[in-house]
């Protein structure tokens, strides 16, 4: 069956870094998601891709954040000054866009900010 | 605001009892509603959903959930509870006319042996 791949699994970086979270969605999907999970907290919608634009972004989804598909099939998350806060684990999902198709979701990034 | 709520965010229950975990939305128009399941280290995966039609769902591992809309509500059920159902168990739903998936708090499930 064919999954979502999220690279790398686990990445520690500085206060005040780039880091760039990777996602291959399923291939035939054309709806892309980004969601986080602070440790032991909710998962929380970040932002929507369709299109090659943003279909909608939460407030959390600030200036730091950027998503981009490279390629055809690269999805990317871009967090361009990482704050101590932005410590979590990143899910990027993917559907095939109907309004009822369920989210198939990567196994996460842990996004570590010391 | 649109939202999901989940009563309870932890459940305990013995191997072989009954599991009941609560779900409810708010809506006047029904979402689509979902439940999803995370094990520890992973991503979510989908165990079951509603969308129209019967609104007994089954879903994988036995689970079943029962979307009441007088109740606003989507409990999952389990009549006996596995030592492997052990994880965090995520209500989901999209309201009407968005395709952003809004996730409950989480419920984690223990079974004590």
């Amino acid at each position: 069956e064919p999954e979502v791949t999220q690279t790398p699994s686990h990445q520690v970086t500085q206060m005040g870094q780039e880091v760039i979270l990777r996602c291959v969605p399923i291939s035939n999907h054309l709806y892309f998601y980004w969601y986080r999970q602070i440790l032991g907290q909710k998962v929380e919608f970040l932002v929507s891709f369709y299109n090659n634009e943003i279909s909608e972004k939460s407030e959390i989804f600030d200036d730091q954040f950027s998503v981009e598909r490279p390629d055809g099939s690269n999805f990317t998350l871009k967090i361009r000054s990482t704050k101590l806060e932005d410590s979590a684990m990143y899910f990027c999902a993917s559907t095939l866009g109907q309004a009822n198709s369920p989210l198939h979701f990567g196994n996460g990034t842990r996004l570590t900010v010391t | 605001a649109q939202s999901v709520t989940q009563l309870g965010s932890h459940v305990s229950v013995s191997e072989g009892a009954l599991v009941l975990l609560r779900c409810n939305y708010s809506s006047s128009v029904p979402p689509y509603l979902f439940w999803y399941v995370q094990y520890p280290n992973q991503g979510l995966q989908l165990l079951l959903k509603y969308t129209t039609g019967a609104t007994l769902v089954k879903g994988i591992n036995g689970f079943e959930a029962e979307f009441k809309k007088s109740e606003t509500s989507f409990h999952l059920t389990k009549p006996s509870a596995h030592m492997s159902d052990a994880a965090e168990y995520f209500c989901a739903v999209i309201y009407t006319g968005g395709f952003k998936t809004i996730f409950g708090a989480g419920t984690r499930l223990f079974v004590k042996a």
